[in-house]
This record gives structure tokens, sequence and C-alpha cells, in this order.
């Protein structure tokens, strides 16, 4: 079965400082993959997406994320991170042979030090 | 851009009551879902819709039921409500095929 692993479920890095967080996948296709953010209170937004081409995609508010199929990996970076990039982030995984249907990781809190 | 309109932001209901959660989107989406969320577990899918009057369960329908009547409607239902549906609940949209999804800001719902 599919299945979409966040390692870290906090991460704290200081305001300027560079972001990364991690995802795996496990899935038998060809993936298309995501990345949301959410605000407390707040529904999820996207932040990027990638389907094909590139395996490096950029995102709104400075994001980007590279694919990294040899590993199953759609990991998320920021090179300067503003304490506003404090949230929940979570990635997720669909594929045309699962059908419309996107699998959620469990999500990584990010908190920023000022 | 999309706009996915949930009810209520938080309701507070009784067990055994029969709840309603609404989600209207205004982009002709043809695929709707429902999650709840819970700290350390992510989104869990509850169901979906990919047309009118179509559903297909997701990975945690049990004590749910879902109604799409309309294109730019999708409700769900807790039959019998249980305190361990207290829970936050997210509507989601998207167009045919995997797209991205555009979520509501979601509904907290407290069974007492």
């Amino acid at each position: 079965a599919q299945s979409v692993t966040q390692p870290d479920i906090h991460i704290t890095v200081s305001e300027g400082a560079s972001l990364e967080l991690r995802c795996n996948y496990s899935y038998g296709a060809t993936p298309y993959l995501f990345w949301y953010v959410q605000s407390p209170g707040q529904g999820l937004q996207l932040l990027l997406k990638y389907f094909s081409g590139d395996t490096l995609v950029q995102g709104i508010k400075g994001f980007e994320a590279e694919f990294k199929r040899s590993q199953s990996s759609f990991n998320l970076r920021k090179p300067s991170v503003h304490w506003s990039d404090a949230a929940e982030y979570f990635c997720a995984v669909g594929a045309l042979e699962y059908g419309n249907k996107l699998v959620f990781g469990a999500g990584t809190i990010l908190r920023v030090k000022s | 851009d999309v706009k996915v309109t949930q009810s209520s932001r938080y309701l507070v209901k009784r067990t055994g009551e029969k709840v309603f959660l609404e989600c209207v989107q205004d982009m002709d989406h043809e695929n709707m879902f429902w999650y709840r969320q819970d700290p350390g577990l992510g989104l869990r899918l509850i169901y979906f819709s990919y047309d009118v009057k179509m559903k297909e369960k997701g990975d945690i329908p049990e004590g749910y039921s879902v109604s799409r009547e309309k294109k730019e409607r999708f409700s769900l239902i807790l039959e019998s409500a249980s305190t361990n549906q207290t829970s936050m609940y997210l509507c989601a949209s998207s167009l045919g095929g995997v797209q991205p999804q555009h979520f509501g800001d979601g509904t907290r719902l407290s069974i007492l």
C-alpha cells in the first residue's frame, strides 16, 4: 500500500536560517507529489507540486522541493526562514493508478526562533 | 481563486445526535473530499466523490455517510455522533484526475 513518511514531527530553526523538511514515499507507481502548509486554525494551502519534468520545483513563499526518485524522497527547502513560516507542513502523494486520491504524511510542525 | 466554504468553523453536539457538515466549492470541480485531522495522524480520508451522486469510501468511513446531490456541494453526515468523532474536519475539492486539492478552513467538531 502507498504511504508517506515525514520523519520529523517537530523542527525548530532560527529566523534567517535555512530549512529542509523531509518526505519519503512508498509507491509502486509514478508519483504526483505535493507540499501543503497549514497555519493555525486554517485549512491547507498548496506550496508546490511535482508531476514530471525538472526535478527541482519552485513554489510560493520562496519554497522549493527536489524530487529524487532513487531515494523516494521529495524534500522541501527554504534558504532563509521568516517568523511567518511557523506552521505545520504536509507532504502528499498521488498516482493515476490509485485514482483521484492523495495520501498525506503526518505533518511536520515548524517553530521559528527569533 | 478556488473557494471552498465549510458551513461552520466550530460546532458542539451531543452523543447520539445526527450531525451534518456542509461544504460548497465554486470552481466546478469534479472531485470533492472529506478528511478528518487529528494530531500526529495527519489527514485521513473519510469519503470522496468524483461526480454527482457518486461516492467512494476512504480509509475511515465507519460511522459516516456522505451526500452529493449537486456538483458544488458535498455533505458529511455523522449518523449517531460519538465522542471519538471529536476532531477537525476538512473538506477539499479538485479537478478530475490527480490534481492539487483546494481546502476549506475546516470545522472543529466537539461531541460531548
